[in-house]
């Protein structure tokens, strides 16, 4: 089956500066790649998502890159802030319709002043 | 429209005891998964069902959980005998099913269960 792995498992940044998590995936049939973000006692929140077909989608301040070869993809948060401190969680689904999500282990985001 | 709606938030429960977690997808919507969070842990799937049929359950522990979709109604994970160990943060997600479409999965807030 899927395994997802996703570093670092924390990261303190500076508010304004960037922060980027990264995650790799095992299962070459994999294509959509969503990215959630789960604050204290919430459920997770999709933030951005990105298919295999496409190789960076951006918003705003969010941006995700795909490296399908490698099977690595990555979340990018420029000018960070304090509200941006949240656990970030990559995740992977094998089919391009309904179908269970493989969920990484999460990154803590610290956003300090 | 409402978003995926989970009861109880908190539910405290003996050894030995059965749990009932409730969920309602979002209007529209056919699919629900169940993930089960452990602190300090990530999602990990438990079930994938839609109405009246459960397609995958690969992720269900094979005691003492089931899971039901009814035709009308909401989506009821149910454990039996709960053990400490169950004790875990449970999610819904919704998802429409739209021919092609990528699986975009809503979650609730969650139902937090404890097991003394």
């Amino acid at each position: 089956g899927e395994n997802v792995e996703q570093h670092p498992s924390t990261l303190s940044v500076q508010e304004g500066d960037s922060a980027v998590i990264k995650c790799t995936y095992s299962d070459s049939a994999s294509n959509y790649f969503p990215w959630y973000k789960q604050e204290l006692g919430k459920g997770p929140q999709l933030i951005i998502d990105i298919r295999s077909n496409v190789g960076e989608k951006k918003d705003q301040r969010i941006a995700v890159t795909l490296n399908k070869t490698a099977k690595h993809f990555s979340l990018h948060i420029t000018e960070t802030q304090p509200e941006d401190s949240a656990v970030y969680f990559c995740a992977a689904s094998p089919t391009g319709t309904a179908s269970k999500l493989t969920f990484g282990t999460g990154t803590r985001l610290q956003v300090t002043l | 429209n409402a978003g995926v709606m989970q009861n109880p938030r908190h539910l405290v429960r003996r050894r030995g005891q059965e749990a009932r977690l409730r969920c309602s997808p979002m209007k529209g919507h056919s699919h629900v998964y169940w993930y089960r969070q452990l602190p300090e842990e990530g999602l990990k799937f438990m079930v994938y069902l839609q109405k009246e049929n459960i397609i995958d359950e690969s992720g269900m522990p094979k005691e003492r959980f089931s899971a039901e979709f009814p035709k009308e109604g909401p989506s009821i994970l149910r454990i039996q005998q709960v053990v400490r160990g169950d004790s875990a943060a449970y999610f819904c997600a919704s998802s429409p099913y739209v021919q092609g479409a990528k699986n975009i999965q809503y979650f609730g807030a969650g139902t937090r269960l404890s097991v003394l």
